[in-house]
Protein backbone atom coordinates (compact mmCIF):
# COMPACT_ATOMS: atom_id res chain seq x y z
CA UNK A 1 0.00 0.00 0.00
CA UNK A 2 1.09 3.55 -0.25
CA UNK A 3 2.06 6.49 2.10
CA UNK A 4 2.91 9.46 2.33
CA UNK A 5 4.78 11.85 4.41
CA UNK A 6 4.50 15.77 4.96
CA UNK A 7 7.48 16.26 6.88
CA UNK A 8 6.64 19.65 8.04
CA UNK A 9 3.43 20.34 10.21
CA UNK A 10 3.73 24.30 9.72
CA UNK A 11 5.74 26.84 7.91
CA UNK A 12 5.82 30.17 8.52
CA UNK A 13 7.18 32.41 5.41
CA UNK A 14 6.67 36.04 4.90
CA UNK A 15 4.78 37.42 1.81
CA UNK A 16 6.96 37.43 -1.19
CA UNK A 17 9.04 35.16 -0.08
CA UNK A 18 9.82 31.83 -2.02
CA UNK A 19 7.84 28.58 -0.97
CA UNK A 20 8.85 24.98 -0.89
CA UNK A 21 6.67 21.96 1.00
CA UNK A 22 7.88 18.74 0.88
CA UNK A 23 5.82 15.65 0.25
CA UNK A 24 7.51 11.91 0.34
CA UNK A 25 5.74 8.73 -0.99
CA UNK A 26 6.20 5.37 -0.44
CA UNK A 27 5.18 3.02 -3.27
CA UNK A 28 6.78 0.52 -5.19
CA UNK A 29 5.88 2.32 -8.85
CA UNK A 30 5.37 5.08 -9.98
CA UNK A 31 2.04 6.87 -8.69
CA UNK A 32 -0.43 8.91 -9.44
CA UNK A 33 0.50 12.51 -7.81
CA UNK A 34 -1.49 15.43 -6.63
CA UNK A 35 -1.93 18.82 -4.64
CA UNK A 36 -4.75 20.02 -2.87
CA UNK A 37 -4.90 23.32 -0.75
CA UNK A 38 -7.78 23.91 1.73
CA UNK A 39 -8.70 27.29 3.05
CA UNK A 40 -10.06 27.36 6.64
CA UNK A 41 -13.90 26.07 6.37
CA UNK A 42 -13.57 25.04 2.88
CA UNK A 43 -13.00 21.66 0.45
CA UNK A 44 -10.05 20.70 -1.01
CA UNK A 45 -9.11 22.24 -4.24
CA UNK A 46 -6.69 20.68 -6.75
CA UNK A 47 -3.72 22.34 -7.11
CA UNK A 48 -1.96 20.40 -9.96
CA UNK A 49 -1.33 16.12 -10.26
CA UNK A 50 1.25 14.29 -12.09
CA UNK A 51 0.21 11.66 -14.12
CA UNK A 52 3.77 10.96 -16.60
CA UNK A 53 5.37 12.89 -18.41
CA UNK A 54 7.51 16.22 -17.91
CA UNK A 55 8.08 16.01 -14.42
CA UNK A 56 7.95 19.66 -13.47
CA UNK A 57 4.08 20.42 -13.21
CA UNK A 58 2.28 23.40 -13.44
CA UNK A 59 -0.53 24.44 -11.57
CA UNK A 60 -3.37 26.76 -10.99
CA UNK A 61 -2.27 30.10 -8.54
CA UNK A 62 1.31 30.00 -9.99
CA UNK A 63 2.02 26.47 -7.84
CA UNK A 64 4.19 24.16 -9.38
CA UNK A 65 6.04 20.65 -8.62
CA UNK A 66 8.47 18.09 -9.40
CA UNK A 67 8.32 14.94 -9.37
CA UNK A 68 11.94 13.21 -8.11
CA UNK A 69 11.31 9.37 -8.77
CA UNK A 70 14.96 9.02 -7.14
CA UNK A 71 14.42 10.48 -4.12
CA UNK A 72 10.19 9.31 -3.85
CA UNK A 73 9.64 13.16 -4.02
CA UNK A 74 6.56 15.42 -5.48
CA UNK A 75 7.48 18.94 -3.56
CA UNK A 76 5.47 21.92 -4.16
CA UNK A 77 6.89 25.19 -4.72
CA UNK A 78 5.79 28.95 -5.40
CA UNK A 79 8.38 31.64 -6.25
CA UNK A 80 6.46 34.28 -4.53
CA UNK A 81 4.03 33.23 -1.66
CA UNK A 82 0.85 35.94 -1.12
CA UNK A 83 -0.94 36.39 1.54
CA UNK A 84 -3.87 34.71 0.32
CA UNK A 85 -2.15 31.47 -0.02
CA UNK A 86 -2.13 31.15 3.76
CA UNK A 87 -3.79 27.55 4.15
CA UNK A 88 -3.68 23.61 4.73
CA UNK A 89 -2.04 21.80 1.88
CA UNK A 90 -2.35 18.29 1.47
CA UNK A 91 0.02 15.82 -1.05
CA UNK A 92 -2.03 12.53 -2.32
CA UNK A 93 -0.60 9.87 -4.06
CA UNK A 94 -2.80 7.24 -6.10
CA UNK A 95 -1.69 3.68 -7.35
CA UNK A 96 -1.61 3.16 -11.13
CA UNK A 97 -4.89 0.60 -11.50
CA UNK A 98 -7.57 -0.42 -9.67
CA UNK A 99 -9.83 2.25 -8.09
CA UNK A 100 -7.58 5.05 -7.94
CA UNK A 101 -7.96 5.65 -4.17
CA UNK A 102 -5.56 8.19 -2.73
CA UNK A 103 -3.75 7.96 0.24
CA UNK A 104 -3.31 11.53 1.53
CA UNK A 105 -0.44 12.93 3.72
CA UNK A 106 -1.30 14.86 7.22
CA UNK A 107 -0.79 18.23 5.74
CA UNK A 108 1.43 21.54 5.71
CA UNK A 109 -0.55 24.37 7.24
CA UNK A 110 1.05 27.63 5.69
CA UNK A 111 1.48 30.79 7.93
CA UNK A 112 2.35 33.87 5.56
CA UNK A 113 3.66 37.12 7.71
CA UNK A 114 2.75 40.38 5.87
CA UNK B 1 -16.62 26.34 -7.07
CA UNK B 2 -15.34 22.68 -7.95
CA UNK B 3 -19.27 21.54 -9.16
CA UNK B 4 -20.03 19.15 -6.27
CA UNK B 5 -22.50 19.68 -3.82
CA UNK B 6 -22.95 18.61 0.04
CA UNK B 7 -25.81 19.40 2.21
CA UNK B 8 -26.27 20.13 5.09
CA UNK B 9 -23.38 22.44 5.82
CA UNK B 10 -23.38 21.96 9.28
CA UNK B 11 -25.26 19.31 11.53
CA UNK B 12 -25.56 19.20 15.36
CA UNK B 13 -27.29 16.29 16.57
CA UNK B 14 -26.99 14.04 20.02
CA UNK B 15 -25.26 10.85 20.32
CA UNK B 16 -27.08 7.93 19.41
CA UNK B 17 -29.08 9.41 16.54
CA UNK B 18 -28.85 9.31 13.02
CA UNK B 19 -28.00 11.25 10.07
CA UNK B 20 -27.67 11.17 6.44
CA UNK B 21 -25.27 13.33 4.31
CA UNK B 22 -25.81 14.02 1.00
CA UNK B 23 -23.91 14.43 -2.30
CA UNK B 24 -24.49 15.25 -5.46
CA UNK B 25 -21.14 14.97 -8.19
CA UNK B 26 -20.23 16.74 -10.99
CA UNK B 27 -22.27 16.81 -13.57
CA UNK B 28 -21.34 13.53 -15.39
CA UNK B 29 -19.15 12.13 -13.06
CA UNK B 30 -19.52 8.38 -11.87
CA UNK B 31 -17.40 8.23 -9.07
CA UNK B 32 -17.93 9.27 -5.72
CA UNK B 33 -16.08 9.25 -2.80
CA UNK B 34 -16.53 9.90 0.96
CA UNK B 35 -13.75 11.37 3.44
CA UNK B 36 -13.88 11.49 7.03
CA UNK B 37 -11.66 14.67 8.57
CA UNK B 38 -10.98 14.92 12.31
CA UNK B 39 -7.95 16.13 13.52
CA UNK B 40 -6.44 13.38 15.28
CA UNK B 41 -6.96 10.83 12.28
CA UNK B 42 -6.37 13.24 9.22
CA UNK B 43 -8.20 12.93 5.89
CA UNK B 44 -9.47 9.78 6.08
CA UNK B 45 -11.37 7.30 2.64
CA UNK B 46 -14.29 5.61 3.95
CA UNK B 47 -16.32 4.72 1.04
CA UNK B 48 -16.27 4.74 -3.18
CA UNK B 49 -19.48 4.08 -5.90
CA UNK B 50 -19.13 4.03 -9.50
CA UNK B 51 -22.25 4.44 -10.98
CA UNK B 52 -24.46 2.94 -8.33
CA UNK B 53 -22.07 0.16 -6.91
CA UNK B 54 -19.50 -0.22 -4.22
CA UNK B 55 -16.45 -0.44 -5.70
CA UNK B 56 -13.74 -0.06 -2.60
CA UNK B 57 -14.32 0.36 1.10
CA UNK B 58 -12.00 2.15 3.34
CA UNK B 59 -11.97 2.81 7.18
CA UNK B 60 -16.20 2.90 7.55
CA UNK B 61 -17.24 1.73 10.40
CA UNK B 62 -20.01 -0.85 10.50
CA UNK B 63 -22.54 1.99 11.85
CA UNK B 64 -21.63 3.84 8.31
CA UNK B 65 -23.61 2.50 5.77
CA UNK B 66 -23.42 4.48 1.80
CA UNK B 67 -25.38 4.30 -1.06
CA UNK B 68 -25.15 6.49 -4.81
CA UNK B 69 -28.68 6.58 -6.61
CA UNK B 70 -29.47 6.13 -10.06
CA UNK B 71 -29.28 10.08 -10.56
CA UNK B 72 -25.96 9.32 -9.09
CA UNK B 73 -26.08 11.42 -5.94
CA UNK B 74 -25.03 10.33 -2.90
CA UNK B 75 -26.44 9.98 0.71
CA UNK B 76 -23.81 8.70 3.73
CA UNK B 77 -25.74 7.82 6.56
CA UNK B 78 -24.36 7.50 10.20
CA UNK B 79 -26.36 5.72 12.71
CA UNK B 80 -25.54 5.54 16.76
CA UNK B 81 -23.93 8.41 16.61
CA UNK B 82 -20.90 9.01 19.28
CA UNK B 83 -18.65 11.68 20.42
CA UNK B 84 -15.58 10.50 18.94
CA UNK B 85 -17.93 10.85 15.15
CA UNK B 86 -17.44 14.40 15.05
CA UNK B 87 -15.60 15.73 12.23
CA UNK B 88 -15.73 16.86 8.71
CA UNK B 89 -17.36 14.60 6.17
CA UNK B 90 -16.54 15.57 2.55
CA UNK B 91 -17.51 14.35 -0.88
CA UNK B 92 -15.65 13.86 -3.72
CA UNK B 93 -16.73 13.18 -7.20
CA UNK B 94 -14.53 11.66 -10.47
CA UNK B 95 -15.03 11.24 -14.10
CA UNK B 96 -12.25 9.37 -16.15
CA UNK B 97 -8.99 10.32 -15.02
CA UNK B 98 -8.73 9.85 -11.71
CA UNK B 99 -8.81 13.35 -10.60
CA UNK B 100 -10.96 13.83 -7.52
CA UNK B 101 -13.19 17.01 -6.90
CA UNK B 102 -14.53 17.75 -3.62
CA UNK B 103 -17.34 19.56 -2.06
CA UNK B 104 -17.63 21.80 0.76
CA UNK B 105 -18.07 19.00 3.30
CA UNK B 106 -20.67 18.96 6.02
CA UNK B 107 -19.29 19.69 9.57
CA UNK B 108 -20.79 17.28 11.84
CA UNK B 109 -21.01 17.79 15.47
CA UNK B 110 -22.31 15.40 18.20
CA UNK B 111 -23.13 16.01 21.53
Amino acid sequence: AQSVTQPDIHITVSEGASLELRCNYSYGATPYLFWYVQSPGQGLQLLLKYFSGDTLVQGIKGFEAEFKRSQSSFNLRKPSVHWSDAAEYFCAVAARGGSYIPTFGRGTSLIVHP
Amino acid sequence: DSGVTQTPKHLITATGQRVTLRCSPRSGDLSVYWYQQSLDQGLQFLIHYYNGEERAKGNILERFSAQQFPDLHSELNLSSLELGDSALYFCASSGVLETQYFGPGTRLLVL
